[in-house]
C-alpha cells in the first residue's frame, strides 16, 4: 500500500464548478501536510499548507481529518487556470522527507 | 530572488554512460533535497543535505548514484553507469532550516532534469 493515496482522475470540470479532491495517508507519525500544484512540465509549487483547524485561501479550502488520515482540497468557482495536477504531500514527524501522492489531474472546460 | 535552478534541463544519454545533474538552491537555504518521478509514478525522494552533510540518502536506489554538496552550496547528482530504469525527472528542492517549525517548511523546487536512457 502506497503511503500517500489520491484518485489520479482526471477531474473533468466546467469553469465555475466546484470540485473536491482527497487525499488519504498510512502513517500516523505524519505531521505536516500540504497541497503542492504542479502545471504540465513543470515543478511542483506549494498550493497552501494544511492545518489541524482547516484553512482557507482564497477559492481554496483544505481540511485534515487525523482521526480518519485524510486530507481534502475544495477549489470553488472552477477557473480554467486552475487546470493542473495538485499533488498530496505529507511530512513525517522528525524528518524532512516529504512523501508525495501520484497526483490527481484536474481539468477544467470552457 | 532566483528560484532553484537545476542543469542541465534535459539529457539523453546511452546505457553504460555517466551523467552528472546539478542544482543551484536558493540563497541561503541550508536544506536540500534531490528527489525523482519515474514514469507513472508518484515522485520519491531520494536524499537530503544540510549544508555538505547527508542527512538521510534513505532513497538512493542503489550505488550507482552519488551526489555530493561541497562548500554547502550547489550539489550534484551523478548517475554512474546509468541503466534504463534511471530515466525520469530529477528534481532538487531546497528550504531553510527551522527546528521549531518543522510543520512550515516549505520546500522550493527547481524545473527538474528529464533524464532519458536509451
Amino acid at each position: 500500500r502506497k503511503e500517500v493515496e489520491q484518485d489520479p482522475g482526471p477531474f473533468n470540470v466546467p469553469e465555475g464548478a466546484t470540485v473536491a479532491f482527497n487525499c488519504t495517508y498510512s502513517n500516523s507519525a505524519s505531521q505536516s501536510f500540504f497541497w503542492y500544484r504542479q502545471d504540465c512540465r513543470k515543478e511542483p509549487k506549494l498550493l497552501m499548507s494544511v492545518y489541524s483547524s482547516g484553512n482557507e485561501d482564497g477559492r481554496f479550502t483544505a481540511q485534515l481529518n487525523r482521526a480518519s488520515q485524510y486530507i481534502s482540497l475544495l477549489i470553488r468557482d472552477s477557473k480554467l487556470s486552475d487546470s493542473a495536477t495538485y499533488l498530496c504531500v505529507v511530512k513525517k514527524s522528525g524528518t524532512y522527507k516529504y512523501i508525495f501522492g501520484t497526483g490527481t489531474r484536474l481539468k477544467v472546460l470552457a | 530572488e532566483a528560484g532553484v535552478t537545476q542543469f542541465p534541463s534535459h539529457s539523453v544519454i546511452e546505457k553504460g554512460q555517466t551523467v552528472t545533474l546539478r542544482c543551484d538552491p536558493i540563497s541561503g537555504h541550508d536544506n536540500l533535497y534531490w528527489y525523482r518521478r519515474v514514469m507513472g509514478k508518484e515522485i520519491k525522494f531520494l536524499l537530503h543535505f544540510v549544508k555538505e552533510s547527508k542527512q538521510d540518502e534513505s532513497g538512493m536506489p542503489n550505488n550507482r548514484f552519488l551526489a555530493e554538496r561541497t562548500g554547502g552550496t550547489y550539489s550534484t547528482l551523478k548517475v554512474q553507469p546509468a541503466e534504463l530504469e534511471d530515466s525520469g525527472v530529477y528534481f532538487c528542492a531546497s528550504s531553510q532550516v527551522s527546528r521549531l517549525e518543522w510543520g512550515k517548511t516549505e520546500a522550493f523546487f527547481g524545473q527538474g532534469t528529464r533524464l532519458t536512457v536509451v
